[in-house]
């Protein structure tokens, strides 16, 4: 079946640092590949997507290009910032028979430190 | 606009005992999907409702049931409560079943089994 894998963390940075956090795909078809992030205590939140192979997704200083060669879906931040600290999840949308649903990886955790 | 909101917020069960969440939609929303994230992970998928029939079935025992009422809000019904339930459980909403769009995801109700 679909799964994402991501790079297990913590990852821990300085603050103005720069991000990667590595994220690829196993899929049938041409999956739409999102990123949430998930703040202590709190639900998902949509941080950015891609619906199709050289899309680049980008919000908050954050971007990831779909790349269909590598089935790969990276997470980069040129500099990040304390308030970054949080998890990252990478997902994918799987289609079924008339419903879709979202298979996440298991999360990386970004520590950012002043 | 209210985004998705679920209470709920926390609970505390026991064992054989049984439970039930719930998930309002964003307004206009019309799907609504549940999922279950144990400490560490990623969530898992466990239902998929859009108008009021269940579209989607993951990979759960029978002791997990859901329903959909005229307004879109949601329940989810655990009855047996095993040790392994405890989790974060999120409810999440989109227009409609597209598989392109992305879900909108709640805070989460966090259920501990003791």
């Amino acid at each position: 079946g679909d799964s994402v894998t991501q790079m297990e963390g913590p990852v821990t940075l300085s603050e103005e640092a720069f991000l990667t956090i590595n994220c690829t795909y196993t899929a049938t078809g041409y999956p739409s590949l999102f990123w949430y992030v998930q703040y202590p205590g709190e639900g998902l939140q949509l941080l950015l997507k891609a619906t199709k192979a050289d899309d680049k997704g980008s919000n908050k200083g954050f971007e990831a290009t779909y790349r269909k060669e590598t089935t790969s879906f990276h997470l980069e931040k040129g500099s990040v910032q304390v308030s970054d600290s949080a998890v990252y999840f990478c997902a994918l949308i799987q289609s079924g028979a008339g419903y879709s649903t979202l298979t996440f990886g298991k999360g990386t955790m970004l520590l950012v430190s002043p | 606009d209210a985004g998705v909101t679920q209470s709920p917020t926390h609970l505390i069960k026991t064992r054989g005992q049984q439970v039930t969440l719930r998930c309002s939609p964003i307004s206009g929303h019309k799907s609504v999907s549940w999922y279950q994230q144990v400490l560490g992970q990623g969530p898992q998928f466990i239902f998929q409702y859009y108008e009021k029939e269940e579209r989607g079935r993951g990979n759960f025992p029978d002791r997990f049931s859901a329903r959909q009422f005229p307004n879109y809000s949601s329940e989810l019904n655990v009855n047996a409560l095993l040790l392994g339930d405890s989790a974060l459980y999120l409810c999440a909403s989109r227009p409609d079943r597209g598989d392109r769009q992305p879900q909108h995801f709640g805070d989460g109700t966090r259920l501990s089994i003791l």
